[in-house]
Parts: structure tokens; C-alpha cells; sequence
């Protein structure tokens, strides 16, 4: 089956630094989707992508589609402290429907 | 708010019970999606329904079952539960079914 390894897996921060993470995929994926979970919640939608080579932003994050659409990339910039959670990717392949993979996450602290 | 409700939020139960958790997805959303997170498992697909037809199926086991109504919204029976039934369950909702999804709140369910 399809696999995605996220890395890293966590990762400690001051504030005000950039992050980066990434996922890579044994096979290839049509669209990638990066979601942020708090404790207890729900993963909520941060960014879409449905090309691959694209590039979009959402405010302080940044996420590219890889061209070879095995792997996908998160940038947050200048980070503060609500940016605190669990970071997900996802990948949706054409013959799987709606499934989604996870990749396993990244926990993100960011230290004030 | 993603607009995915879910109920109930929490889950006590004894192991060898039944239990069914409830999801309405957003409006207007056709697709609702089941997802099984466990601290060792990760994020699983576990069903997606699409306009009350089931559409795909991942790693649910056969003491689970579900249904979409005509309403849309979408019930997930666990029977026979276990200890290792014990996790967060998640419905996601979608506006046909290959496209982005937005999760619920989640049920978080604790088998004694």
C-alpha cells in the first residue's frame, strides 16, 4: 500500500525561527494536503495542492507540490507560539477515491 | 469551525459493548469519510460514503460498520469492542469525493 514518511518527527523551535518539513511518498500522489492538529481536535485544512511544481501560500506558511508527485514540502516562517501542534501530510493517489495516507506527523514546539 | 459535527465528543464504555458515533458532515458536502487515530497507528482510513453508497473501503475491521443516510449524515457501529478499540475517531466531509476534506472534532473513545 501506499506509504508517506514524514519527517522530522518533532522538532523544538525558538520563536521567531522558520520551520521546514516534508514528506516523502513510495508512490505517486495527485494531490498533497498539509493539516495541523491540536491536542484533542481535530486536523485542520492548511493548505491544498493539486499540481505538481505548485507553490502556495497561506499567511505565514508556504507548501509546494513535488514536481515528481512522490514528496511535498511545509514552510512556516517566523514562528509563534500558537503555531504549537501536530503537523500532518496527506497524500489522495487517482485510483483510491477519497482515501487519504497520513504521513505520521511532526510535533512542533515553539519556545517563547 | 470546519462545519463537520460530531457526537458525542466522549466515549466510556465497557469491552464486549456496542457503541455508535455520529457524524454530519458540512452542508452541502456529498462524501463522509471514517478515520481511526491511535497513538501507535497514526491517522487510518477506515470507510468513505458518497451520497449514501459506500465508495471505499481501508483498514476497518468487520466488527465495524457504517452507513450514510438520506440526509447525508453518517453513523459509525463498533461492536464487540476491545481494549485496543480505544482511539480518536474522526469524520471528514467532502463535497463530492476525491477533493479536499475537512475533519470534525472527533469522538474519542475509551474502552475499559
Amino acid at each position: 500500500g501506499q506509504q508517506l514518511n514524514q519527517s522530522p518527527q518533532s522538532m523544538f523551535i525558538q520563536e521567531g525561527e522558520d520551520v521546514s518539513m516534508n514528506c516523502t511518498s513510495s508512490s505517486i500522489f495527485n494531490t498533497w494536503l498539509w493539516y495541523k492538529q491540536d491536542p484533542g481536535e481535530g486536523p485542520v485544512l492548511l493548505i491544498a495542492l493539486y499540481k505538481a511544481g505548485e507553490l502556495t501560500s497561506n499567511g505565514r506558511l508556504t507548501a509546494q507540490f513535488g514536481i515528481t508527485r512522490k514528496d511535498s514540502f511545509l514552510n512556516i516562517s517566523a514562528s509563534i507560539p500558537s503555531d504549537v501542534g501536530i503537523y500532518f501530510c496527506a497524500g489522495h493517489g487517482g485510483t483510491s477515491y477519497g482515501k487519504l495516507t497520513f504521513g505520521q506527523g511532526t510535533i512542533l514546539t515553539v519556545h517563547p | 469551525d470546519s462545519g463537520v459535527t460530531q457526537t458525542p465528543k466522549h466515549l466510556i464504555t465497557a469491552t464486549g459493548q456496542r457503541v455508535t458515533l455520529r457524524c454530519s458532515p458540512r452542508s452541502g458536502d456529498l462524501s463522509v469519510y471514517w478515520y481511526q487515530q491511535s497513538l501507535d497507528q497514526g491517522l487510518q482510513f477506515l470507510i468513505q460514503y458518497y451520497n449514501g453508497e459506500e465508495r471505499a473501503k481501508g483498514n476497518i475491521l468487520e466488527r465495524f460498520s457504517a452507513q450514510q443516510f438520506p440526509d447525508l449524515h453518517s453513523e459509525l457501529n463498533l461492536s464487540s469492542l476491545e481494549l485496543g478499540d480505544s482511539a480518536l475517531y474522526f469524520c471528514a466531509s467532502s463535497v463530492e469525493g476525491i477533493e479536499t476534506q475537512y475533519f470534525g472534532p472527533g469522538t474519542r473513545l475509551l474502552v475499559l
